[in-house]
């Protein structure tokens, strides 16, 4: 079936390090599937971190990047260096067509210390 | 833009009562989606709407869950005879449709006690 996995949580990190969290996933109906990152700050609504349509295509955003690799099925969120306000949950996504259904990984806790 | 209204925000019921939650999407926006989510079993996909027909409710429990959209302002999710394991947080959600940006409300926490 269709699926998202992902790096299971809490991560934590202090400030200005680099952070990594992993997503890979499983698409057997999908054709051409789509790749998002969401994320809920503290207090805020689910909100669209970045998106990729295209393999091999980098997404970026506010200082993250993910690269879609159809070949591992793969698509890690990365940043060099994360902030204290980059604490939140993140939620890898596989989107489903041209639908806008979209299919979640549990989410990872992110936690920067200072 | 106020972006995706839903509401009550925090819902308590008693086992075996009824829950409408109510969620207002963006106006203009013709594609709206319903989710749950629950420590468990993370977010999942319950029906969607497009153009105000039901279009995909592949996740929708087969019994006591409804979902409606009367017209293009509003959509509602009806749980007929609360159970406890219907508790979670109700996330409803908006787009233009197609492959844009899915735009999500802050939900409703339903409690079943």
């Amino acid at each position: 079936g269709d699926s998202v996995t992902q790096t299971e949580g809490p991560v934590t990190v202090s400030e200005s390090e680099s952070l990594i969290i992993n997503c890979t996933y499983s698409a057997t109906s999908i054709a051409y599937p789509n790749l998002f990152w969401y994320v809920r700050y503290p207090g805020e609504g689910l909100q669209l971190l970045l998106k990729v349509i295209t393999a091999g295509q980098k997404g970026s955003s506010r200082g993250f990047e993910a690269t879609y690799n159809k070949e591992t099925t793969s698509f890690h969120l990365q940043k060099a260096s994360v902030q204290e306000s980059d604490s939140a949950v993140y939620y890898c996504a596989l989107g489903t067509g041209n639908t806008g259904k979209l299919i979640f990984g549990l989410g990872t806790t992110l936690q920067v210390q200072p | 833009n106020a972006g995706v209204i839903q509401t009550p925000r925090h819902k308590v019921t008693g086992k075996g009562q009824e829950a409408t939650l109510w969620c207002e999407p963006i106006s203009g926006h013709s594609a709206v989606f319903w989710y749950r989510q629950t420590i468990v079993q993370g977010l999942e996909f319950l029906t969607y709407f497009r153009n105000q027909a039901p279009i995909d409710d592949s996740g929708m429990p087969k019994e006591r869950f409804s979902a409606q959209m009367p017209n293009q302002s509003h959509s509602t999710l009806k749980i007929q005879s609360t159970q406890p394991q219907d508790s979670a947080v109700y996330l409803c959600a908006s787009s233009l449709g197609g492959y844009t940006e899915v735009f999500f409300g802050k939900g409703t926490r339903l409690t079943v006690v």
